[in-house]
């Protein structure tokens, strides 16, 4: 069962439009939440994070905002640009007492393509 | 200065071969982890070592044997592998402590493995 879902596979934007990212998830004990974006033949980078006592982030273009009581949180970028595009990965954390470890779930990524 | 790398990059492997991938960080983080990624599936987390120590094993095949021999390297030691295994296998590395701020992970470029 995923923990954390991105439902829509793929987003096509254009040049200089807001693009928005969906994320969703169960588990109410996850309290940091993360966006990476990753390019073909690279790793995933991190983009921007979120605080579960906070519910709105913004970093330049790129904002996220987290609803806790309905366990959402989405990624605005404004405006998109085509080097925007790439595969956004949504993820969740909660820190593991056993293993002394912040657990990172991910969900399965949404492909943004800009285009001029 | 590249933060996490990954050797090789790319891999080709038969179902008897013994092969090794490797990681290394350059970022003097604590926990260092293995992730897989399927096609169109969420990473999913196979092992974590923090502070050198195994704390994490998440439920994956003996065929897949992780070694931590100090802070700045992680080994993947593959063998008898199957076709299914064929995915892009991340590294990542954090600086993680229960009391300080949360750390994000920082991912390498990963290696493309593929089974046949």
């Amino acid at each position: 069962d995923q923990q954390v879902k991105q439902n829509s596979p793929s987003l096509s934007v254009q040049e200089g439009r807001i693009s928005i990212l969906n994320c969703d998830y169960t588990n109410s004990m996850f309290d940091y939440f993360l966006w990476y974006k990753k390019y073909p033949a690279e790793g995933p980078t991190f983009l921007i994070s979120i605080s579960s006592i906070k519910d709105k982030n913004e970093d330049g273009r790129f904002t996220v905002f987290l609803n806790k009581s309905a366990k959402h949180l989405s990624l605005h970028i404004v405006p998109s640009q085509p080097g925007d595009s790439a595969v956004y990965f949504c993820a969740a954390s909660a820190y593991s007492l056993s293993g002394g470890y912040n657990k990172l779930i991910f969900g399965a990524g949404t492909r943004l393509a800009v285009h001029p | 200065e590249t933060g996490v790398t990954q050797t090789p990059r790319h891999l080709v492997m038969g179902m008897t071969n013994k092969k090794s991938l490797k990681c290394e960080q350059h970022l003097g983080h604590n926990a260092m982890y293995w992730y897989k990624q399927s096609a169109k599936k969420p990473l999913e987390l196979m092992f974590v070592y923090s502070l050198e120590e195994r704390v994490e094993n998440n439920s994956v095949p003996s065929r897949f044997s992780p070694e931590c021999p100090n802070s700045s390297h992680l080994f993947l030691h593959l063998h008898t592998l199957q076709p299914e295994d064929s995915a892009l296998y991340l590294c990542a590395s954090s600086q993680d402590s229960p009391l300080g701020p949360r750390e994000t992970q920082y991912f390498g470029p990963g290696t493309r493995l593929l089974v046949l």
